[in-house]
Protein backbone atom coordinates (compact mmCIF):
# COMPACT_ATOMS: atom_id res chain seq x y z
CA UNK A 1 0.00 0.00 0.00
CA UNK A 2 0.84 3.97 -0.14
CA UNK A 3 1.81 4.35 -3.12
CA UNK A 4 2.70 7.53 -4.92
CA UNK A 5 3.40 7.87 -8.76
CA UNK A 6 4.62 10.71 -10.46
CA UNK A 7 4.07 11.73 -14.12
CA UNK A 8 5.84 12.36 -16.13
CA UNK A 9 8.96 10.41 -14.79
CA UNK A 10 11.09 12.76 -17.19
CA UNK A 11 10.53 16.01 -19.27
CA UNK A 12 12.58 18.21 -22.09
CA UNK A 13 11.27 21.21 -22.54
CA UNK A 14 12.59 24.60 -24.42
CA UNK A 15 13.03 27.58 -22.32
CA UNK A 16 10.01 30.27 -22.08
CA UNK A 17 7.71 27.20 -21.96
CA UNK A 18 5.84 25.84 -19.54
CA UNK A 19 5.39 22.04 -18.33
CA UNK A 20 3.14 20.61 -15.45
CA UNK A 21 3.75 17.58 -13.23
CA UNK A 22 1.26 15.32 -11.79
CA UNK A 23 1.25 13.28 -8.55
CA UNK A 24 -0.99 11.00 -7.46
CA UNK A 25 -1.72 8.77 -4.54
CA UNK A 26 -2.87 5.54 -5.70
CA UNK A 27 -4.40 3.87 -2.48
CA UNK A 28 -4.47 6.25 -0.29
CA UNK A 29 -6.31 9.37 0.24
CA UNK A 30 -3.66 12.39 0.43
CA UNK A 31 -4.84 15.77 2.79
CA UNK A 32 -1.63 16.58 2.22
CA UNK A 33 1.33 17.03 -0.41
CA UNK A 34 4.74 18.39 -0.52
CA UNK A 35 6.62 18.72 -3.39
CA UNK A 36 10.20 18.93 -3.29
CA UNK A 37 13.28 19.81 -5.88
CA UNK A 38 16.99 17.88 -5.49
CA UNK A 39 19.84 19.69 -7.19
CA UNK A 40 22.89 16.83 -9.06
CA UNK A 41 24.95 15.54 -5.76
CA UNK A 42 22.37 17.64 -3.51
CA UNK A 43 19.82 17.28 -0.65
CA UNK A 44 16.10 17.41 -1.15
CA UNK A 45 14.51 20.81 -0.37
CA UNK A 46 11.26 21.40 0.17
CA UNK A 47 9.10 23.77 -2.16
CA UNK A 48 5.65 23.75 -0.63
CA UNK A 49 3.05 22.46 0.83
CA UNK A 50 0.12 21.93 0.10
CA UNK A 51 -3.83 20.79 1.58
CA UNK A 52 -6.39 19.70 -0.81
CA UNK A 53 -8.73 22.68 -1.78
CA UNK A 54 -6.76 24.69 -0.19
CA UNK A 55 -3.82 27.37 -1.56
CA UNK A 56 -0.29 25.87 -0.70
CA UNK A 57 2.62 27.53 1.11
CA UNK A 58 5.28 27.95 -0.12
CA UNK A 59 8.89 27.99 1.36
CA UNK A 60 10.70 31.04 1.77
CA UNK A 61 12.84 31.88 -1.58
CA UNK A 62 10.06 30.08 -3.75
CA UNK A 63 8.64 31.88 -6.52
CA UNK A 64 4.74 30.63 -5.85
CA UNK A 65 3.91 32.90 -9.17
CA UNK A 66 6.38 30.49 -11.01
CA UNK A 67 5.85 26.95 -9.68
CA UNK A 68 2.06 26.77 -9.46
CA UNK A 69 0.20 24.26 -7.09
CA UNK A 70 -3.01 22.69 -7.31
CA UNK A 71 -4.04 20.29 -4.89
CA UNK A 72 -7.91 19.65 -6.04
CA UNK A 73 -8.27 16.43 -5.35
CA UNK A 74 -7.53 14.17 -2.46
CA UNK A 75 -5.19 11.84 -5.04
CA UNK A 76 -3.70 14.37 -7.10
CA UNK A 77 -1.96 17.61 -6.92
CA UNK A 78 0.15 19.40 -9.51
CA UNK A 79 3.03 21.38 -9.92
CA UNK A 80 3.11 23.60 -12.91
CA UNK A 81 6.70 25.53 -14.09
CA UNK A 82 5.76 28.38 -15.68
CA UNK A 83 8.20 30.29 -18.25
CA UNK A 84 10.67 27.53 -17.36
CA UNK A 85 14.80 28.54 -17.77
CA UNK A 86 17.72 25.93 -17.60
CA UNK A 87 18.08 27.05 -14.17
CA UNK A 88 14.89 25.34 -13.09
CA UNK A 89 16.06 21.98 -14.68
CA UNK A 90 16.34 19.46 -11.58
CA UNK A 91 14.40 16.52 -10.53
CA UNK A 92 11.20 17.04 -8.67
CA UNK A 93 9.56 14.61 -6.28
CA UNK A 94 6.02 14.78 -4.25
CA UNK A 95 5.17 13.44 -0.98
CA UNK A 96 1.59 12.62 0.01
CA UNK A 97 0.77 11.92 3.39
CA UNK A 98 -3.11 10.87 5.29
CA UNK A 99 -4.10 10.76 8.57
CA UNK A 100 -2.35 9.40 11.49
CA UNK A 101 0.90 8.33 11.42
CA UNK A 102 1.46 11.16 9.26
CA UNK A 103 4.19 9.34 7.28
CA UNK A 104 5.08 10.76 3.89
CA UNK A 105 5.00 8.46 0.73
CA UNK A 106 6.95 9.84 -1.76
CA UNK A 107 6.89 9.77 -5.40
CA UNK A 108 9.47 7.90 -7.78
CA UNK A 109 10.12 11.83 -9.30
CA UNK A 110 10.48 13.33 -12.06
CA UNK A 111 13.42 14.79 -14.27
CA UNK A 112 12.77 18.44 -15.87
CA UNK A 113 15.55 19.48 -18.07
CA UNK A 114 15.00 23.00 -19.41
CA UNK A 115 17.06 23.72 -23.23
CA UNK B 1 13.48 20.66 14.40
CA UNK B 2 16.55 19.46 15.40
CA UNK B 3 19.34 19.45 13.49
CA UNK B 4 21.05 16.15 12.74
CA UNK B 5 24.49 15.41 12.09
CA UNK B 6 25.93 11.92 10.15
CA UNK B 7 29.15 10.72 8.58
CA UNK B 8 28.70 11.84 4.49
CA UNK B 9 30.09 8.04 3.97
CA UNK B 10 30.39 4.98 4.88
CA UNK B 11 31.04 1.06 3.35
CA UNK B 12 29.94 -2.42 4.42
CA UNK B 13 30.32 -5.73 2.91
CA UNK B 14 27.66 -7.39 1.18
CA UNK B 15 26.17 -9.52 4.02
CA UNK B 16 27.58 -7.86 6.73
CA UNK B 17 25.87 -5.45 9.28
CA UNK B 18 25.74 -1.76 8.58
CA UNK B 19 25.29 0.65 11.42
CA UNK B 20 24.34 3.77 10.44
CA UNK B 21 25.18 6.46 12.95
CA UNK B 22 23.44 10.33 13.61
CA UNK B 23 23.90 12.37 16.00
CA UNK B 24 21.08 14.80 17.11
CA UNK B 25 21.98 16.52 20.72
CA UNK B 26 19.73 19.08 20.74
CA UNK B 27 16.54 16.49 20.03
CA UNK B 28 13.68 18.10 22.03
CA UNK B 29 11.29 15.51 24.05
CA UNK B 30 8.57 15.53 21.62
CA UNK B 31 10.65 15.06 18.28
CA UNK B 32 11.04 11.44 16.75
CA UNK B 33 14.10 10.15 14.77
CA UNK B 34 12.82 9.31 11.19
CA UNK B 35 15.09 7.52 9.10
CA UNK B 36 14.56 7.50 4.91
CA UNK B 37 16.73 6.36 2.37
CA UNK B 38 17.31 7.42 -1.43
CA UNK B 39 18.40 5.33 -4.13
CA UNK B 40 19.78 6.94 -6.98
CA UNK B 41 17.22 8.97 -9.45
CA UNK B 42 14.23 7.75 -7.26
CA UNK B 43 12.05 9.61 -4.85
CA UNK B 44 12.97 8.49 -0.88
CA UNK B 45 11.96 5.59 0.99
CA UNK B 46 10.84 5.52 4.44
CA UNK B 47 12.31 3.38 6.69
CA UNK B 48 11.78 3.56 10.23
CA UNK B 49 11.04 5.92 13.05
CA UNK B 50 11.14 5.91 16.84
CA UNK B 51 10.69 8.09 19.58
CA UNK B 52 12.51 6.86 22.75
CA UNK B 53 12.27 2.99 22.87
CA UNK B 54 14.41 0.60 20.37
CA UNK B 55 12.28 -0.16 16.73
CA UNK B 56 12.61 -2.90 14.64
CA UNK B 57 10.87 -3.95 11.74
CA UNK B 58 11.05 -5.59 8.24
CA UNK B 59 14.01 -3.54 6.98
CA UNK B 60 16.01 -2.60 9.83
CA UNK B 61 16.39 -1.88 13.49
CA UNK B 62 16.90 1.53 14.98
CA UNK B 63 19.05 1.73 18.59
CA UNK B 64 18.18 5.26 20.21
CA UNK B 65 20.75 6.02 23.25
CA UNK B 66 18.85 6.39 26.79
CA UNK B 67 19.77 10.37 26.59
CA UNK B 68 18.11 10.79 22.69
CA UNK B 69 20.97 12.45 21.46
CA UNK B 70 22.13 9.63 19.15
CA UNK B 71 20.54 6.86 17.40
CA UNK B 72 22.04 4.25 14.70
CA UNK B 73 20.21 2.55 12.10
CA UNK B 74 20.91 -1.31 11.39
CA UNK B 75 20.55 -2.91 7.97
CA UNK B 76 21.35 -6.38 9.75
CA UNK B 77 22.48 -8.25 6.30
CA UNK B 78 23.18 -5.25 4.00
CA UNK B 79 22.82 -6.44 -0.06
CA UNK B 80 24.16 -4.56 -3.02
CA UNK B 81 20.22 -2.93 -3.60
CA UNK B 82 20.92 -1.19 -0.12
CA UNK B 83 23.53 0.96 -1.62
CA UNK B 84 21.59 4.69 -1.20
CA UNK B 85 21.96 7.61 0.38
CA UNK B 86 20.48 7.41 4.16
CA UNK B 87 19.39 10.45 5.96
CA UNK B 88 18.29 10.45 9.51
CA UNK B 89 15.43 13.37 10.48
CA UNK B 90 14.56 14.81 13.47
CA UNK B 91 10.45 15.66 13.55
CA UNK B 92 7.50 16.73 15.36
CA UNK B 93 4.54 14.61 15.15
CA UNK B 94 1.05 15.29 15.50
CA UNK B 95 -0.13 16.73 11.70
CA UNK B 96 0.00 16.07 8.48
CA UNK B 97 1.71 19.39 7.40
CA UNK B 98 4.55 18.84 9.66
CA UNK B 99 7.92 18.60 7.47
CA UNK B 100 10.77 16.71 6.67
CA UNK B 101 14.03 18.57 6.37
CA UNK B 102 16.64 16.74 4.80
CA UNK B 103 20.39 16.80 5.28
CA UNK B 104 23.17 15.48 3.53
CA UNK B 105 22.85 12.05 4.70
CA UNK B 106 25.05 9.64 4.42
CA UNK B 107 25.90 7.74 1.41
CA UNK B 108 25.80 3.84 2.24
CA UNK B 109 27.93 1.56 -0.03
CA UNK B 110 27.58 -1.81 0.02
CA UNK B 111 30.64 -3.90 -1.46
CA UNK B 112 30.37 -7.37 -3.17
Amino acid sequence: GAVVSQHPSWVICKSGTSVKIECRSLDFQATTMFWYRQFPKQSLMLMATSNEGSKATYEQGVEKDKFLINHASLTLSTLTVTSAHPEDSSFYICSASSGPPYEQYFGPGTRLTVT
Amino acid sequence: DAKTTQPPSMDCAEGRAANLPCNHSTISGNEYVYWYRQIHSQGPQYIIHGLKNNETNEMASLIITEDRKSSTLILPHATLRDTAVYYCIVRVDGGSNYKLTFGKGTLLTVNP
